[in-house]
């Protein structure tokens, strides 16, 4: 059973850089057909994808956030991590880390998520 | 990309069936077989219920079901209980590396 676990500050203050660590349990990062994923929830909001790695450094992101995304993933510690920068409260959210399934063996869906971690950006 | 669109509200009472559409446009719903629904309750992550437009995971009820013409998307839940009382979202590819959710669905259960 794969689980995945959200660590980082809940705190960040506006302008600065939120820093977030997905670490991953029950399954190796490195596996063929799976991306490795940010997802977050404004308050009282929907989900809005946030972008997708591949364990060998490929990245996607949403273009409306690309510009202060940046992914990055750490085969060793079986760990991916995100990284927002210039934040505004806007960006206050609970941010999830998932798998998503897309390679020869499924297509496009989600199947693991973490808990999500609420991310506040005040000074 | 724009978010998909979901109604804000669907209910119905026990035992009845709804159906909650997400409609896209011929870049991202219309373009990919790939659609997927996802449950929240209130506070818990979300929960993968339908994949490639009308699968389910091992683990999920046959009463959800899911199709698409053209467009739009649904998802229809028959059978209604209690604990589907819930927010529901679809997802779709909106290219060949970027992905959109729907702007969300709250299912209430009267």
């Amino acid at each position: 059973q794969v689980q995945l676990q959200e660590s980082g500050p809940g705190l960040v203050n506006p302008s600065q850089t939120l820093s977030l660590t997905c670490s991953v349990s029950g399954g190796s990062i490195s596996r063929s057909g799976y991306y490795w994923s940010w997802i977050r929830q404004l308050p009282g909001k929907g989900l809005e994808w946030i972008g997708n790695i591949y364990y060998i450094g490929n990245t996607y992101y949403n273009p409306s956030l690309e510009s202060r995304t940046t992914m990055s993933v750490d085969t060793s510690r079986n760990q991916f991590s995100l990284k927002l920068s210039s934040v505004t409260a806007a960006d206050t959210a609970v941010y999830y880390c998932a798998r998503y399934c897309n390679g020869d063996s499924c297509y496009s869906r989600f199947d693991y998520w973490g808990q999500g971690t609420l991310v506040t950006v005040s000074s | 990309q724009s978010a998909l669109t979901q109604p804000a509200s669907v209910s119905g009472s026990p035992g009845q069936s709804i159906t909650i559409s997400c409609t896209g446009t011929s870049s991202d719903v219309g373009s990919y077989n790939l659609v997927s629904w996802y449950q929240q309750h209130p506070g818990k992550a979300p929960k993968l219920m339908i994949y490639e437009v009308s699968e389910r995971p091992s683990g999920v009820s046959s009463r959800f079901s899911g199709s698409k013409f053209g467009n739009t998307a649904s998802l229809t839940i028959a059978g209604l209980q209690a604990e589907d009382e819930a927010h529901y979202y679809c997802c779709s590819p909106a290219s060949i590396s970027t992905l959109v959710f729907g702007g969300g669905t709250k299912l209430t259960v009267l």
